[in-house]
Formats: C-alpha cells, sequence, structure tokens
C-alpha cells in the first residue's frame, strides 16, 4: 500500500486531556500535512511541516517530524469536546499529490 | 468547505447506470483532485488534472473518468464498469500540493 500508517486507529480521553497521534511512511517526502474530518464532511487542512523542520507549532497543536524514523507525531493540547474528529496525515512525495493515511479516530469525553 | 462545492450531497445509482458527481470551485486553483472514500479508511485517488485540458489517473481510476474543460469544474463519472461504487467521494483542489481545499462531499449509494 502506498498509504501512511496511523496509530492509534482510534482515541478516546477526556476534555482537557492531551491527544497524540502518530504517523509513519515509507519513503523520502518533500512534507507531510495534517488534516482533520469531522462526520461526513470534507477535510480541512491543520498544519504543514516540510522535510526540513523538526517541530512546528499552531495554536494548540503540536507537530513534529522524524525524518530518520520517517514518522511524524500531532500533539493536541488540552482537547476540547469539539475536537472529536478523524485525523488523517498526508505525504507530498513530489508526484504533484498527497498521499493520505488511514487516520486516527479520537473522542473527546466532555 | 468555502470555495469548493459538490453536488448532490446524496446519490443514489441502480446497477448498471453511469452516474456523474459535480465539483466546482471559485477559489482560483489550477490543481483539482478526486478522492474515494470508504467507511472507516482514509482516502485514495481516483483522478488529479493539474491544469485545464489535461488530468492524470490515480490509485483507483478503473470505472472512473474525468474531464476538466474549464478551470472551475472537475467533474467525475461514476460507470457501470465499476462494480463497487458505493462510497464517500470527495473532491479537492489546490494551487500546488502545499495545501489542498476540500468539498462537503457526495455520497453515493448504489440500489
Amino acid at each position: 500500500s502506498q498509504q501512511g500508517e496511523e496509530d492509534p486507529q482510534a482515541l478516546s480521553i477526556q476534555e482537557g486531556e492531551n491527544a497524540t497521534m502518530n504517523c509513519s511512511y515509507k519513503t523520502s517526502i518533500n512534507n507531510l500535512q495534517w488534516y482533520r474530518q469531522n462526520s461526513g464532511r470534507g477535510l480541512v487542512h491543520l498544519i504543514l511541516i516540510r522535510s526540513n523542520e523538526r517541530e512546528k507549532h499552531s495554536g494548540r497543536l503540536r507537530v513534529t517530524l522524524d525524518t530518520s524514523k520517517k514518522s511524524s507525531s500531532l500533539l493536541i493540547t488540552a482537547s476540547r469536546a469539539a475536537d472529536t474528529a478523524s485525523y488523517f496525515c498526508a505525504t507530498d512525495w513530489g508526484l504533484n499529490k498527497l498521499v493520505f493515511g488511514a487516520g486516527t479516530i479520537l473522542r473527546v469525553k466532555s | 468547505d468555502g470555495g469548493i462545492t459538490q453536488s448532490p450531497k446524496y446519490l443514489f445509482r441502480k446497477e448498471g447506470q453511469n452516474v456523474t458527481l459535480s465539483c466546482e470551485q471559485n477559489l482560483n486553483h489550477d490543481a483539482m483532485y478526486w478522492y474515494r472514500q470508504d467507511p472507516g479508511q482514509g482516502l485514495r485517488l481516483i483522478y488529479y488534472s493539474q491544469i485545464v485540458n489535461d488530468f492524470q489517473k490515480g490509485d483507483i481510476a478503473e470505472g472512473y473518468s474525468v474531464s476538466r474543460e474549464k478551470k472551475e469544474s472537475f467533474p467525475l463519472t461514476v460507470t457501470s464498469a465499476q462494480k463497487n461504487p458505493t462510497a464517500f467521494y470527495l473532491c479537492a483542489s489546490g494551487q500546488g500540493v502545499d495545501e489542498q481545499f476540500f468539498g462537503p462531499g457526495t455520497r453515493l449509494t448504489v440500489l
């Protein structure tokens, strides 16, 4: 499969806790992106990290990239019920298209 | 979902029918993409177009066709050759691949 792999497949946490999702991929990339999908809706772009970057922040989101391990993690701090969604990583291999992972389903309980 | 629209939201197809899903964007993006999403799974690329009058097959193009006659429009036809078309279809656009903007999706069901 060309897809990246994400783990866990599903994550359930209490409001206020941090959520960490991981993404692994198979080949060298230009950048890695994270998207969110609310149930039955389209995806929304969250953050992009380039291959020469190691960490990036956006609000309550923190993304790390380890190109030697071909992996990335998305941390959502102080989670809220509204963060309940599916989260996908997508990799740009330089082929003018993105390859999406299978996603992590996050449930934040209030 | 702003700037990119898909219609219809729900579509039902009988066996042997071709159906066309609409995707329109007003973001002036050169590139447009069609993805298929099955329950509990990620997105798989069907077709993509980087410029008007040009498009490329993605990973699962068999049984699908597209056209790109206008920059704003990238319709997807699900043909009768697609044996298992029931899925959620997502259209996206972008200027390069640094960020893709998605439409709200069309849910296709075969009766």
